[in-house]
């Protein structure tokens, strides 16, 4: 048990709306971070939070947005969805910025976009 | 860019040890090495990670090569709860990059 929490655990969207994808982190974990997997391929990094600032960011777009709360809960917004959006979107928290210890991974969200 | 070169698949019997090989060339003095290892239908799955000494936990072992040019993951007796794709990432000591996944090693354990 990982203690990382995603919700919803499937979601389908129509393409061009906007959707926010919500992550609990595990307890004392103030670190926060985002990847997309699409089908077959390994996670990519999307951002990542520490103590509710953004402090680094993959490839992609602006569209892709986050927040990290108080609580070190996070979300991930994504505006004018496209079909190739489409993929788990995973979130992992850990004990500090600089990831050099384990991070610990919840089960996904299923995006479709359709 | 994955910066790490793993082979597509493997295979072997369970209760076997099992050598999950790494290659990560262009390796520079701060990154150190992680594994991962995603189940079907799960989120990935710390293993271990290390610098340049070897490294041993409940799950695995870790050997890294003098040169830190490779290094290889060895599931001690491989059971059927360890069929998984796994993951070799390098990862930059004090970054905030994340950890770039590449396409991984599909573990296939046979009974």
């Amino acid at each position: 048990e990982t203690g990382v929490t995603q919700s919803p655990t499937h979601l389908i969207k129509t393409r061009g709306q906007q959707v926010t994808l919500r992550c609990s982190s595990q307890s004392g974990h103030n670190t926060v971070s985002w990847y997309q997997q699409a089908l077959g391929q390994g996670p990519q990094f999307i951002f990542q939070y520490y103590r509710e600032e953004e402090n680094g960011r993959g490839n992609f777009p602006p569209r892709f947005s986050g927040l990290q709360f108080p609580n070190y809960s996070s979300e991930l917004n994504v505006n004018a969805l496209e079909l190739d959006d489409s993929a788990l979107y995973l979130c992992a928290s850990s004990g500090g910025p600089l990831m050099n210890t384990e991070a610990f991974f919840g089960q996904g969200t299923r995006l479709t976009v359709v | 860019d994955a910066k790490t070169t793993q082979p597509n698949s493997m295979e072997s019997n369970e209760e076997e040890p099992v050598h999950l090989p790494c290659n990560h060339s262009t390796i520079s003095g701060t990154d150190y090495i992680h594994w991962y290892r995603q189940l079907p239908s799960q989120g990935p799955e710390y293993v271990i990670h290390g610098l340049t000494s070897n490294v041993n936990n409940r799950m695995a072992s870790l050997a890294i090569a003098e040169d830190r040019k490779s290094s290889t993951l060895i599931l001690h007796r491989a059971t059927l709860r360890d069929a998984a794709v796994y993951y070799c990432i390098r990862k930059k000591g004090g970054g905030a990059d994340g950890l770039t996944f590449g396409k991984g090693t599909h573990l296939i354990i046979q009974p």
